[in-house]
């Protein structure tokens, strides 16, 4: 069966360090990869998206960036890191387009100091 | 693009009552829907989803929700709620041949003794 893993589960950073947060999936191949993002007491924003190795379509204009340097790894990135940069963070994967679900991990929850 | 309407916010229901979460989508074709659920500090899980077929879909924990096209609805109801269906629920939808799911913003479910 399919499993996704994010880490770490939490995460406290001062103001203007770097981030890397990592997200992997196991027993599925080629799939669809998303980071969201969810500040307090609100929906499910889009950060970003990858449909394969080394594409990623961002969503929102901001300091942060993905990679994908594997299949099934995908990083969110940040050189520098703001207060509104606090929210919790979620990665999630599907396969094929659109009638596919897409499963999510369970988060990390990120404070900025 | 698509996008879904939840209209309330916060829920708060007594134990063993029934249970109707309102979810209102705009697309211009048939869409693809999805129900999730989200205890607090954790991830998003799938609770059901409608593809095509039969308009009343069943899912995980007792929930079922029904497809009306002339409304572009897709309520989700339970007929009795146990105290730990307390949690936050998210309708989404994509278009076909879409990677992108749009959420609503969500409903806060509370369960009274």
């Amino acid at each position: 069966s399919q499993t996704i893993h994010q880490w770490p589960a939490t995460l406290v950073q001062p103001v203007g360090s770097p981030l890397s947060l990592e997200c992997t999936v196991e027993g599925t191949s080629n799939p669809n990869l998303y980071w969201y993002r969810q500040a307090a007491g609100r929906g499910l924003q889009l950060l970003f998206y990858s449909v394969g190795i080394g594409q990623i379509s961002s969503e929102v204009p901001q300091n942060l960036s993905a990679s994908r340097p594997q299949d099934r790894q995908f990083i969110l990135s940040s050189k520098k890191l703001l207060l509104s940069d606090s929210g919790f963070y979620l990665c999630a994967w599907s396969i094929g387009v659109s009638n596919q679900p897409q499963h999510f991990g369970d988060g990390t929850r990120l404070s900025i100091l | 693009a698509q996008s879904v309407t939840q209209p309330d916010i916060h829920i708060t229901v007594s134990e063993g009552a029934s249970l109707e979460l309102r979810c209102n989508y705009s697309y211009g074709a048939t869409p693809y829907l999805f129900w999730y659920v989200q205890s607090p500090g954790q991830g998003l899980q799938l609770l059901l989803k409608y593809f095509s077929g039969d308009t009343l879909v069943q899912g995980i924990k007792g929930f079922e929700a029904e497809f009306k096209r002339s409304q572009s609805s897709f309520n989700l109801r339970k007929p009795s709620v146990h105290w730990s269906d307390a949690a936050e629920y998210f309708c989404a939808v994509v278009g076909s041949n879409d990677y992108k799911l749009s959420f609503g913003a969500g409903t806060t479910v509370t369960v009274r003794a």
